[in-house]
């Protein structure tokens, strides 16, 4: 079967670093997508992944093994605005994209 | 101003109504998608149109009926619901088609509460 495994929920203090790991199972890969969701607000993009290694894109960095079925988001100088959840999607044979659950992210003072 | 609007944000119906969500994208994208979002659970694709033309069905029950009149435009028309059925509905689009892997932007949703 598909799945999307991911933390439930993750803790960190202002100003740290936080790693939000992913491992998938998918009958095909084409890709594996993070999405931020605020309470209440639509999930929006934040990276996308095919090939193995490090994207970064200024305080959020994504990483890929697809060897591992595995990815992480990293989050650095994290801020208060960055508490939210954070949605895992792989893309399988037909595009279609398999979610997790989502990791809730709390940012404490 | 998310590109992608959705409307009724809140709707509450007993289980013999029947209503319908709107979705409307101002982003010239070829592809449209409904969600399912539970508390603690993954997003569940509903339905797929890929320009106009409906892709995927996954095994939604009947009582949800989908409408795609055109490229900007799509409604999930609800009848007889139940009350597993109350989540937020999340309607989404992309570029250039389902096969373009591109990134699906979202609107904020219906949430809807079945009584």
């Amino acid at each position: 079967g598909q799945n999307i495994d991911q933390p439930t929920e993750m803790t960190a203090t202002e100003g740290a670093i936080v790693q939000i790991n992913c491992t998938y199972q998918t009958s095909g890969f084409n890709g594996l997508f993070w999405y931020q969701q605020h309470a209440g607000e639509a999930p929006t993009f934040l990276s996308y992944n095919v090939l193995d290694g490090l994207e970064e894109k200024g305080r959020f960095s994504s990483f890929l093994s697809r060897s591992k079925g595995y990815s992480y988001l990293l989050l650095k100088e994290l801020q208060m605005k960055d508490s939210a959840s954070y949605l895992c999607a792989s893309s399988d044979s037909n595009y279609q994209l398999i979610w997790g659950a989502g990791t809730k992210l709390i940012i404490k003072p | 101003e998310t590109g992608v609007t959705q409307t009724p944000r809140h709707l509450v119906m007993g289980m013999t109504n029947k209503k319908s969500l709107k979705c409307e994208q101002h982003l010239g994208h070829n592809a449209m998608y409904w969600y399912k979002q539970s508390a603690k659970k993954p997003l569940e694709l509903m339905f797929v149109y890929n320009f106009k033309e409906q892709t995927e069905n996954n095994s939604v029950p009947s009582r949800f009926s989908p409408e795609c009149p055109n490229s900007s435009h799509l409604f999930l028309h609800l009848h007889t619901l139940q009350p597993e059925d109350s989540a937020l509905y999340l309607c989404a689009s992309s570029q250039e088609g389902v096969e373009s892997n591109q990134p699906q932007h979202f609107g904020d949703g219906t949430r809807l509460s079945i009584l």
